[in-house]
């Protein structure tokens, strides 16, 4: 089976504060992805690669980077969190663009 | 622009209810169609998928959809639901976005089955 491992489940970090959230795939996946979830909103899409070193932005990368230095792991990195962070942030990888994506557990990140 | 509609966020029925959650997109090309799952404290998995062939497509535990193309509708179905179905449900289009491929959602059903 797939495997989408997220570091933390929960993090409580304050404003200010850099946060640093890793994803690892053990599927070989090309491609992988990081959104945030918040009621009523669905999936935003925050940045997503499509290979190592390559990122994309996606609908909304603003206060957010990321880092793929291989290809197993997608980092997501908030540089100063704020209060309209506090959201849940999934990752996701896939085979290909178009097809099925395999999510992790989540991460709840709540910004004091 | 390229959106998809979930007609209910909320949605309550009773164990042997039949389900109905109605989805919409917006986007005139070739389109991949999914819908995901997420039972409480899980992670979200795929429920059932269309790319192409038979617009009745079915998934795991009893799920079906049908993709209508006249009506840029891809509905899921289930003709008796249990309490353990309780989940939110998420359909997503797959579109061309510039050079790439990119999942877009809907803004999810909350469905709570009564026991």
């Amino acid at each position: 089976d797939v495997k989408v491992t997220q570091s933390s489940r929960y993090l409580v970090k304050r404003t200010g504060e850099k946060v640093f959230l890793e994803c690892v795939q053990d599927m070989d996946h090309e491609n992988m992805f990081w959104y945030r979830q918040d009621p009523g909103l669905g999936l935003r899409l925050i940045y997503f690669s499509y290979d190592v070193k390559m990122k994309e932005k996606g609908d909304i990368p603003e206060g957010y980077s990321v880092s793929r230095e291989k290809k197993e792991r997608f980092s997501l990195i908030l540089e100063s969190a704020s209060t309209n962070q506090t959201s849940m942030y999934l990752c996701a990888s896939s085979w290909e663009g178009a097809g099925e994506l395999f999510f992790g557990e989540g991460s709840r990140l709540t910004v004091l | 622009a390229q959106s998809v509609s979930q007609h209910n966020h909320h949605v309550i029925l009773s164990e042997a209810a039949s389900l109905e959650l109605g989805c919409n997109y917006s986007y005139g090309g070739t389109v991949n169609l999914f819908w995901y799952v997420q039972y409480p404290g899980q992670h979200l998995q795929l429920l059932l998928k269309y790319f192409s062939g038979d617009p009745l497509v079915k998934g795991i535990k009893g799920f079906e959809a049908e993709f209508i193309k006249s009506k840029f509708s891809f509905n899921l179905r289930k003709p008796s639901v249990q309490w353990s179905d309780t989940a939110e449900y998420f359909c997503a289009v797959n579109a061309l976005r510039g050079s790439n491929y990119q999942l877009i959602w809907g803004a999810g059903t909350k469905l709570i089955i009564k026991p």
